[in-house]
């Protein structure tokens, strides 16, 4: 299995704080990487797919950049709404496998 | 929009076998899309269980393949998920996702509200 490892772990920050989330798989996986926000009992929303693709309706102030084994999603003015844990998954091979998560918390 | 609802008892026992079924609405399971399930174990990450399509193939997480099951009935819209000899290591949320794909890539667009499943005697 491909192991998806995010840096941070949880993180603090301020509204309209600029905020930037790593995700390195163990090998090389292209641009086959998505990205899913959660909040507190809700199931995963689906932000970011093939690295850089923004999911319809999802605001623009998220990006998903990178390749290979090294990738980023920024949010680039950090809003109310956006405190949540934010997984990585990898879509290159079965199983599709996610990070442990990032939590964004209010600062 | 395509909806998915996750049902099922919220306790099994340990040894025994968890049953759950997504109902789909809002679209046919018959599309194109494949049709998945994801647990998510308290204060833990998410995990990919396995997933089927409407003709009946399936692909499965290694790790869990030779205890999970999964099946898909079309006259009702609705796949379905087995876990056999359960443990308390199995005690999670259980999310049903539709997979979609555009070109080479895949992705869980939609997702269920999910169903907390405890393993307890």
């Amino acid at each position: 299995d491909i192991q998806m490892t995010q840096s941070p772990s949880s993180l603090s920050a301020s509204v309209g704080d600029r905020v930037t989330i790593t995700c390195r798989p163990s090998q090389s996986i292209s641009s086959y990487l998505n990205w899913y926000q959660q909040k507190p009992g809700k199931a995963p929303k689906l932000l970011i797919y093939a690295a850089s693709s923004l999911q319809t309706g999802v605001p623009s102030r998220f990006s998903g950049s990178g390749s290979g084994t090294d990738f980023t999603l920024t949010i680039s003015s950090l809003q109310p709404e956006d405190f949540a844990t934010y997984s990585c998954q990898q879509s290159y091979s079965t199983p599709g496998t996610f990070g442990q998560g990032t939590k964004v918390e209010i600062k | 929009q395509v909806q998915l609802q996750e049902s099922g008892p919220g306790l099994v026992k340990p040894s025994g076998t968890l049953s759950l079924t997504c109902a789909v609405s809002g679209g046919s399971i018959s599309s194109s899309n494949w049709w998945s399930w994801v647990r998510q174990p308290p204060g833990k990450g998410l995990e990919w269980i396995g997933e089927i399509y409407h003709s009946g193939s399936t692909n499965y997480n290694p790790s869990l393949k030779s205890r999970v099951t999964i099946s898909v009935d079309k006259s009702k819209n609705q796949f379905s998920l087995k876990l056999s000899s359960v443990t308390a290591a199995d005690t999670a949320v259980y999310y049903c996702a539709s997979r979609r794909q555009w070109q080479d890539y895949y992705y869980m667009d939609v997702w269920g509200k999910g169903t907390t499943v405890t393993v307890s005697s």
